[in-house]
């Protein structure tokens, strides 16, 4: 299976201030079709999850401009410009290449 | 609106079995892969099983393979996962969610809770 490393698992942030969360990817994800099945989703307490972040770089219908996602192949970053109050959750990458899908262990923002 | 709507979820002892429903509407239900993923407490998300638009191919995490079953009544607009021999490290949130055609998750229920214990 493949296997999703974030990194850091706890990121304290400042609002208005940026944040980064690396994803590494065991192998690439890169399909032939040329996009990166790389996807980026955001658990706030108590909540499910919600998509921010799909094929590595398209944000999700609704999703701030803040959020931005980069990368190519095993190695990808989601960036969020000014961090705002209600961005605080868990952040999880997961790729769609290959089956299993598997997820990153996820990376705690937190104010 | 897309809606998801999981149900089943209660306390079992280990070994038994449990079966797990997920109502979808908003949606054409029976154009679409859905799929299984878990949350144990605490815990990052795991994704179990997808089933196909007709329910004639389905595929599973190695870990639940054998055990647990993915199912779909599509008249019913409803996806299912049977749960047998349940241990210990099954106790997870289980959400159902729907593919997009790009393989993503844009739409996930709220999950319905599994405990097991004795």
């Amino acid at each position: 299976d493949i296997v999703m490393t974030q990194s850091p698992l706890s990121l304290p942030v400042t609002p208005g201030e940026p944040a980064s969360i690396s994803c590494r990817s065991s192998q690439s994800l890169l399909h032939r079709n040329g996009n990166n099945y790389l996807d980026w989703y955001l658990q706030k307490p108590g909540q499910s999850p919600q998509l921010l972040i799909y094929f590595g770089s398209n944000r999700a219908s609704g999703v701030p401009d803040r959020f931005s996602g980069s990368g190519s192949r095993t190695d990808f970053t989601l960036k969020i410009s000014r961090v705002e109050a209600d961005d605080v959750g868990f952040y999880f990458c997961m790729q769609s290449l290959h089956t299993p899908k598997t997820f990153g262990q996820g990376t705690k923002v937190e104010i | 609106e897309v809606q998801l709507v999981e149900s089943g979820g209660t306390l079992v002892q280990p070994g038994e079995s449990l079966r797990l429903s997920c109502a979808a509407s908003g949606f054409i239900f029976s154009d679409y892969w859905m799929t299984w993923v878990r949350q144990a407490p605490g815990k990052g998300l795991e994704w179990l099983a997808s089933i196909n638009e007709d329910g004639g191919t389905k595929i599973y995490v190695g870990s639940v393979k054998g055990r647990f079953t993915i199912s779909r009544d599509n008249a019913k607009n409803s996806l299912y996962l049977q749960m047998n021999n349940l241990r210990a490290d099954d106790t997870a949130i289980y959400y159902c969610a729907r593919d997009s055609p790009q393989s993503y998750y844009e739409d996930w229920g709220q999950g319905t809770l599994v405990t097991v214990s004795s």
